[in-house]
């Protein structure tokens, strides 16, 4: 089946230093790809839609200067939290696309638990 | 914003039971999908209905969906301890597929 890592699983870091977060695709190709956030006993809520070779759309209320996301490739999505502060430690969740031949399918990753100190 | 909401919130049962959970949602949809997620961990897909279909079945689980009533709903039969998870509904609305979550109903099977 579809597999989606994400990479690191959890990072503990300074308020004012960025953290970059990276989503793969491991067996299939993805045009686009998905960043979300969930806090603690909370829905996921989508921050940005990346697709490969063009920029990203961001969601309302979503600071693109902040959370930069870049897809390079198409089993590749990056998320980068730039001068992250305390408010930003949450669960950040990536998903990879599949449609067409009759399916329409986000593959999520595993997740990457961020804590800004 | 959150498309849907989730009843109940939480639910808890014992091994054998069937767990029903309810999703509605505010707007038309292309589609809608649930999935189950672990305490701290990713989400895993279980089941995607389409517009026009009305049910759709996956081994233990069975998926409604009314769009008259903007709402679907996911059974889960002969629960198991393992099936302890979040379950999230998610619709979506545009030709991207983006994802509009369901607040989410925590299941809770004891043996």
């Amino acid at each position: 089946g579809a597999v989606v890592s994400q990479h690191p699983s959890r990072v503990i870091c300074k308020s004012g230093t960025s953290v970059k977060i990276e989503c793969r695709s491991l067996d299939f190709q993805a045009t686009t790809m998905f960043w979300y956030r969930q806090f603690p006993k909370q829905s996921l809520m989508l921050m940005a839609t990346s697709n490969e070779g063009s920029k990203a759309t961001y969601e309302q209320g979503v600071e693109k200067d902040k959370f930069l996301i870049n897809h390079a490739s198409l089993t590749l999505s990056t998320l980068t939290v730039t001068s992250a502060h305390p408010e930003d430690s949450s669960f950040y969740i990536c998903s990879a696309r599949v449609s067409g031949g009759g399916t329409d399918t986000q593959y999520f990753g595993p997740g990457t638990r961020l804590t800004v100190l | 914003s959150q498309q849907g909401e989730e009843d109940p919130q939480a639910l808890s049962i014992q091994e054998g039971e069937n767990a029903t959970m309810n999703c509605s949602y505010k707007t038309s949809i292309n589609n809608l999908q649930w999935y189950r997620q672990n305490s701290g961990r990713g989400l895993v897909h279980l089941i995607l209905i389409r517009s026009n279909e009305r049910e759709k079945h996956s081994g233990r689980l069975r998926v409604t969906l009314d769009t008259s009533k903007k709402s679907s709903s996911l059974l889960i039969t002969a629960s198991r301890a393992a099936d302890t998870a979040s379950y999230f509904c998610a619709s979506t609305t545009d030709s991207w597929g983006k994802l509009q979550f369901g607040a989410g109903t925590q299941v809770v099977v004891t043996p």
